[in-house]
Formats: C-alpha cells, sequence, structure tokens
C-alpha cells in the first residue's frame, strides 16, 4: 500500500514569513496529492490539490509543486498570517483510498 | 445543506462495552469512509465504502465493524471496546472517489476507559 512520509513535524514561522512543508510518497501510481488543513478542534479541510499532470499549482498565497521522478510533493505558504496556524496533513492515492501523513503543527508568530 | 453529520459527538465507554458511531451525508455522495486521528499519526482509514451497501477495510480496520445499507448513512461499530480505541473518529465523504474533495463530519471523541 501507500505510504506517506511528512516533514517537518512542527514547524514555527514568523508572520510574514514563508512556510514549507515536505511529503514523500512510496507508490509510483500515486497520481492526486490533496492537502487539508485542521485548526484546533476542528475538522480536516482541503486547501489544495494537485495531480500528476501537473508540476505547480498556486491559490493566492498557497502553492503546491510535485516531483514525480523523486516522488515528493511540497506545500508553500507564503506572507504567513495568524490565521495560518493549524496542522496540515499531506495524502496520496492511487485507487479508492487516501494515505494521510503524520501531518504537520504549523505556529505562525506574531 | 448540513454537509456531513456525525452523532455523537462526544462518549465515554467502559472496556468491553458496545456502540455505533452514525454519519450521515445529504450531498448525494457515493464514496463515504472512516478514520480515526490519534496525536502523532495523521488521519488513519479504518473501513471505507464506495457505494450503498458495499464496504472495505481500510488500513487499521480491527476491532471495527462498519453497514451502509442507505447511501446517505455510513455506520461504524464498536463491539467490545478496548482503551486502544480511545480517539477523535471522523468519517467523510467523496462524489466519486478518492481522487476529489473528501468533505469531514465535525468528529466524534470517544473515550474507553
Amino acid at each position: 500500500g501507500e505510504n506517506v512520509e511528512q516533514h517537518p513535524s512542527t514547524l514555527s514561522v514568523q508572520e510574514g514569513d514563508s512556510a514549507v512543508i515536505k511529503c514523500t510518497y512510496s507508490d509510483s501510481a500515486s497520481n492526486y496529492f490533496p492537502w487539508y488543513k485542521q485548526e484546533l478542534g476542528k475538522r480536516p479541510q482541503l486547501i489544495i490539490d494537485i495531480r500528476s499532470n501537473v508540476g505547480e499549482k498556486k491559490d493566492q498565497r498557497i502553492a503546491v509543486t510535485l516531483n514525480k521522478t523523486a516522488k515528493h510533493f511540497s506545500l508553500h505558504i507564503t506572507e504567513t498570517q495568524p490565521e495560518d496556524s493549524a496542522v496540515y496533513f499531506c495524502a496520496a492515492t492511487s485507487d479508492y483510498k487516501l494515505s494521510f501523513g503524520a501531518g504537520t503543527t504549523v505556529t505562525v508568530r506574531a | 445543506n448540513a454537509g456531513v453529520t456525525q452523532t455523537p459527538k462526544f462518549r465515554v465507554l467502559k472496556t468491553g462495552q458496545s456502540m455505533t458511531l452514525l454519519c450521515a451525508q445529504d450531498m448525494n455522495h457515493e464514496y463515504m469512509y472512516w478514520y480515526r486521528q490519534d496525536p502523532g499519526m495523521g488521519l488513519r482509514l479504518i473501513h471505507y465504502s464506495v457505494g450503498e451497501g458495499t464496504t472495505a477495510k481500510g488500513e487499521v480496520p480491527d476491532g471495527y465493524n462498519v453497514s451502509r445499507l442507505k447511501k446517505q448513512n455510513f455506520l461504524l461499530g464498536l463491539e467490545s471496546a478496548a482503551p486502544s480505541q480511545t480517539s477523535v473518529y471522523f468519517c467523510a465523504s467523496s462524489y466519486s472517489g478518492a481522487r476529489e474533495t473528501q468533505y469531514f463530519g465535525p468528529g466524534t471523541r470517544l473515550l474507553v476507559l
């Protein structure tokens, strides 16, 4: 089955700086890579996703890059704001089910 | 639309007791999932369903059973609860598979003593 590793497990950034979270996956057949954000006490929500036929996707301050050869993908958050403080999960799939990384707790310092 | 709802929000069980968690969605989604979330371990798939009347095992199915008798409902059962099943349980649904947005419920916090 798919195995997704996520790093770092915690990340503290100054407000206005950038944050980068990296994930690797094991199954070369995986072709869909979403990122979910979970605020404290809330449910996970999709913030951005990328499919294997593209290398990069942007949505305002967030972007995701995919390197299929190396089997890794990354989330980039620019100009971080206090509301970006949350746990972020990467995931990967090639069939009916998602495999999630262990999560990264991002703290934005004012 | 209520989206994905879960019942109950919080429950305390004694070891050996049984219970059923209910997940309901009103988005006409085919796929439904049950995950458990434990600190430092992300979201782990327990069971999933690709349509009414179907169920399949996920990554950590032992100790759990599920049923999908109606398209909008997905039930998760614990026949004999164990302290290791203390966790936060999330239900999710998607329209046509894992390569689409999954919409999560608010979660059920379960404590097994």
